[in-house]
């Protein structure tokens, strides 16, 4: 089965620096990797996807995201934070057999003036 | 890319009672799921709703808790049964487009609180 792992539940980094979100998946087929965004009491946004095209995947509101197969990991990246960024990011994993989406368990990111 | 169109948006319930949430679709779809998100939490898949036969449950989901219909390809329905305070959750339907591959789009969510 599918599987991801968000490492810190919560990062928080002053306006300006460099977001790093990091997120590890298990998958025992070549993935379909995705980030997402959900700002306080709003639905999902997709931010990028991964879909074994370019490994680097570029996304919106600046954010980006590599695919490193060796170390089985998709982090999501933006080289620098803006106050409004500050929302709940999920790494998710699709199972290519059945087409569910696996979310992981998602990281509060904290943006300070 | 598809749009879907979720109702309720949102509900406050009385414990013991059922609500069904209903998903329509503005295209044919192959793949539709439901997803649970409790308070601070992520999304949990409930289940795929499986066009004209039951649908398929994760673990710890069960039907006779959350029967879930889907007469065709552009529509499903998720209900909550015998509802208790732990079920306040938002309840999202989700669909997946392969052919061509656009990845997957949400709803907007219910929004359910149960008293």
């Amino acid at each position: 089965a599918q599987s991801v792992t968000q490492l810190g539940s919560h990062v928080s980094v002053s306006e300006g620096a460099l977001v790093l979100l990091r997120c590890n998946y298990s998958s025992s087929v070549p993935p379909y990797l995705f980030w997402y965004v959900q700002y306080p009491n709003q639905g999902l946004q997709l931010l990028l996807k991964y879909t074994s095209a370019a490994t680097l995947v570029k996304g919106i509101n600046g954010f980006e995201a590599e695919f490193k197969k060796s170390e089985t990991s998709f982090h999501l990246t933006k080289p620098s934070a803006h106050m409004s960024d500050a929302a709940e990011y999920f790494c998710a994993v699709s199972d290519g057999n059945t087409g569910k989406l696996i979310f992981g368990q998602g990281t509060t990111l904290q943006v300070k003036p | 890319s598809a749009v879907i169109s979720q109702k309720p948006s949102r509900d406050i319930c009385q414990r013991g009672t059922s609500l069904t949430i209903q998903c329509q679709v503005d295209s044919q779809v192959t793949m539709m799921f439901w997803y649970r998100q409790q308070p601070g939490q992520s999304l949990t898949l409930i289940a795929t709703a499986n066009q004209g036969s039951e649908a398929t449950y994760e673990s710890g989901f069960v039907i006779d808790k959350f029967p879930i219909s889907r007469p065709n390809l552009t529509f499903s329905t998720l209900t909550v049964s015998n509802m208790s305070p732990e079920d306040s959750s938002i309840y999202l339907c989700s669909v997946g487009e392969v052919s061509p591959w656009y990845g997957y789009t949400f709803g907007s969510g219910t929004r359910l609180t149960v008293v």
